[in-house]
């Protein structure tokens, strides 16, 4: 069964601090990963998609990794405001379009 | 462009009453359509998807139960609710499998 855990579950930071965001899971035969924010009280909102062949993925000041064989990505977020304030899923995509998602990672960035 | 709707946004019902939340998406045919619910404390848990018309795959057996009465509503039903069901129920959709999935507002149950 796969299950994909988010480290650290809460993180604060200053405002203009770069930060990393950590995923692991434990079966390496996925399609894709993806990140998710999520506001509170609010649907989801896709920030990247990698496919398993990707080892990265860029998208303005986001960028996300894959390592496939060890099990991890990460999602780096440059020069943070406080308006990334939100929580970030990670998730993994197995046969049949399903999704496993972590926990998340709740991220506070202060002015 | 496409759009997902759900409905209502927020539902407070009593234990052993019937539930319906509503899904629909515009601008879109023939999409994969998803039900998951998003328990206090717990990540997102799938709950049911569907690749067409009628065909609905369950993932999590349950008293809830999904129906796809057109190509592009998905209904999440129940007919006794549980205290265990409240939660935030969320709908998403994609084209086909291995793209990203496009999630709706949200319903937040909280069953008493």
């Amino acid at each position: 069964k796969q299950e994909v855990t988010q480290i650290p579950a809460a993180l604060s930071v200053p405002e203009g601090e770069n930060l990393v965001l950590n995923c692991s899971f434990t079966d390496s035969a996925i399609y894709n990963l993806q990140w998710f924010r999520q506001d509170p009280g609010k649907g989801l909102t896709s920030l990247l998609l990698i496919q398993s062949s990707q080892r990265e993925q860029t998208s303005g000041r986001l960028n996300a990794s894959l390592d496939k064989s060890s099990g991890r990505s990460t999602l780096y977020i440059a020069a943070s405001q406080p308006g990334d304030s939100a929580t970030y899923l990670c998730a993994v995509e197995t046969s049949g379009s399903r999704l496993t998602f972590g926990e998340g990672t709740q991220l506070t960035v202060n002015p | 462009s496409q759009t997902i709707h759900q409905w209502p946004a927020t539902l407070v019902q009593p234990v052993g009453s019937p539930l319906s939340l509503e899904c629909t998406v515009e601008g879109t045919s023939n999409p994969n359509l998803y039900w998951y619910r998003q328990a206090a404390g717990r990540g997102l848990q799938l709950l049911f998807y569907s690749v067409g018309i009628g065909q609905i795959s369950s993932e999590v057996p349950q008293n809830l139960s999904a129906s796809r009465p057109q190509d592009r509503q998905f209904i999440l039903s129940s007919k006794k609710l549980l205290l265990s069901d409240s939660g935030f129920y969320l709908c998403a959709w994609n084209n086909r499998g291995r793209e990203t999935q496009y999630f709706g507002p949200g319903t937040r149950l909280l069953v008493l």
